[in-house]
């Protein structure tokens, strides 16, 4: 199993930005996936899961409304849109893998991260 | 509400063992749940998923020198013949209906 993230970066307070997670070595569409955030010296704290089929979505209270998470299973990626960002935002945000399709599982496998930082 | 307990701190000896505490809520003590590992600048790492009997099902690769306990609402992580790189972050995880919940985390040194 292979999860790389990609789109992390430098965001003024309320602009937007999409995270990418591709995805290899297991059948994409038969898990749900997430993303985890870590903010500085902190640490984790789920952020949002999506079943393998992407019917059901699942937020924390501190994005619901502002974060959007979706998946192509033909192109294997999972995504997370971000807007109205604030400060408190700012983490390393990590791609996990779950041990189900329905969502709200176990993590089983986890990417590397990439940094989003919310300054101006 | 769900909620996992971790104690920050914890330290043992090179070669030594160490047992690391998860405590789950008032009214989810049956719950499973999971342990991952940390280390220093890096992602997490999944160590094994652990449920109330004390059965675990560990991740690819983990060291037999890793092992899970239950009792009551207390999940245990049970580190042996510590090592330099056992050194990191551990977290446990569980979830319940539309959530997933993090424990504060054990930040492990190894003397």
């Amino acid at each position: 199993v292979q999860l790389l993230e990609s789109g992390g970066g430098l965001v003024q307070p309320g602009g937007s930005l999409r995270l990418s997670c591709a995805a290899s070595g297991f059948t994409f569409s038969n898990y749900a996936m997430s993303w985890v955030r870590q903010a500085p010296g902190k640490g984790l704290e789920w952020v949002s899961s999506l079943s393998g089929s992407g019917s059901r979505t699942y937020y924390a209270d501190s994005v619901k409304g502002r974060f959007t998470i979706s998946r192509d299973n033909f192109k294997n990626t999972l995504y997370l849109h971000m807007k109205s960002l604030r400060d408190e935002d700012t983490a390393v945000y990590y791609c996990a893998k779950e041990g189900s399709t329905t969502g709200c599982d176990y993590f089983d496998s986890w990417g590397q991260g990439t940094l989003v930082t919310v300054s101006s | 509400q769900l909620v996992l307990t971790q104690s920050p701190s914890a330290s043992a000896s090179l070669g030594a063992s160490v047992k690391l505490t998860c405590t789950l809520s008032s009214g989810h003590i049956s719950h499973v749940i999971a342990w991952h590992q940390q280390q220093p600048e890096k992602g997490p790492r999944y160590l094994m998923k652990l449920s109330s009997d004390g059965s675990h099902f560990k991740g690819d690769g983990i060291p037999d020198r890793f092992s899970g306990s239950s009792s009551g609402a207390e999940r245990y992580l049970t580190i042996s013949s510590l090592q330099s790189e056992d050194e990191a972050d551990y977290y446990c995880q569980t979830w319940g209906t539309d959530i997933q919940v993090f424990g504060g985390g054990t930040k492990l040194t190894v003397l």
